[in-house]
């Protein structure tokens, strides 16, 4: 059963739509993130949160709100929408701190911004 | 700027051979550096990680961190076709983020 679970898996909107990205653990762990994976670049951080209510600014935030609602749930928003924002998106979680807790992944949400 | 490079960027090798995949990291302070696999449409997962000089194995795994020069490599014994992925070579970060490489992708050839 899968322990981090995103939707959707894929997402095509238009140039200034809004667009949220929703991410639940079942891992009971206090970190959650969302990464950005493009080719040439690697994964890069944009949000991350270690707990309810709680949220960190990543490498990459701009164009980006993220939300976490509970300790399960993490969600990233984008508002207005822009085409250098289609790429492969990722959730994860870790019980500790993201250098030293093992990272637990999503299978990802591609979303393409025509 | 934090950097994590990856050698070579694809790798070939027969069923059965040893791969040896190789990373470089800029930061001397990393605490831990970490190993992830990813197969097509799926995302990275945790294979092995090492915190301290010195070698590590787990099962087919063996990781060599060098902190003196800044340098992990991963070698995997008797490489098989479903090890074929991209490989992830991660490094703690200054402010306890993980700053990941761009990836070496495998083929391990029947």
């Amino acid at each position: 059963e899968a322990a981090v679970t995103q939707s959707p898996r894929n997402k095509v909107t238009v140039t200034g739509g809004n667009v949220t990205l929703s991410c639940r653990q079942t891992n009971s762990h206090n970190y959650m993130y969302w990464y950005r994976q493009d080719t040439g670049h690697g994964l890069r951080l944009i949000h991350y949160s270690y707990g309810a209510g709680n949220l960190q600014i990543g490498d990459v935030p701009d164009g980006y709100k993220a939300t976490r609602t509970t300790q399960e749930d993490f969600f990233l928003l984008l508002e207005l929408a822009s085409p250098s924002q289609t790429s492969l998106y990722f959730c994860a979680s870790s019980g500790g701190r993201g250098d030293t807790g093992q990272l637990y992944f999503g299978e990802g949400s591609k979303l393409t911004v025509l | 700027q934090e950097k994590v490079q990856q050698s070579p960027e694809s790798l070939i090798v027969p069923e059965g051979a040893m791969s040896s995949l190789n990373c470089t990291f800029s930061n001397s302070a990393s605490q831990s550096i970490w190993w992830y696999q990813q197969h097509p449409g799926k995302g990275p997962e945790a294979l092995i990680s090492i915190f301290s000089n010195g070698n590590k194995k787990e099962g087919r795994l063996t990781v060599y961190l060098n902190r003196a020069s800044l340098h992990v490599s991963l070698h995997i014994r008797d490489s098989q076709p479903s090890d074929s992925a991209v490989y992830l070579c991660a490094a703690g970060g200054n402010t306890g983020k993980l700053i990941f490489g761009l990836g070496t992708t495998l083929q391990v050839q029947p």
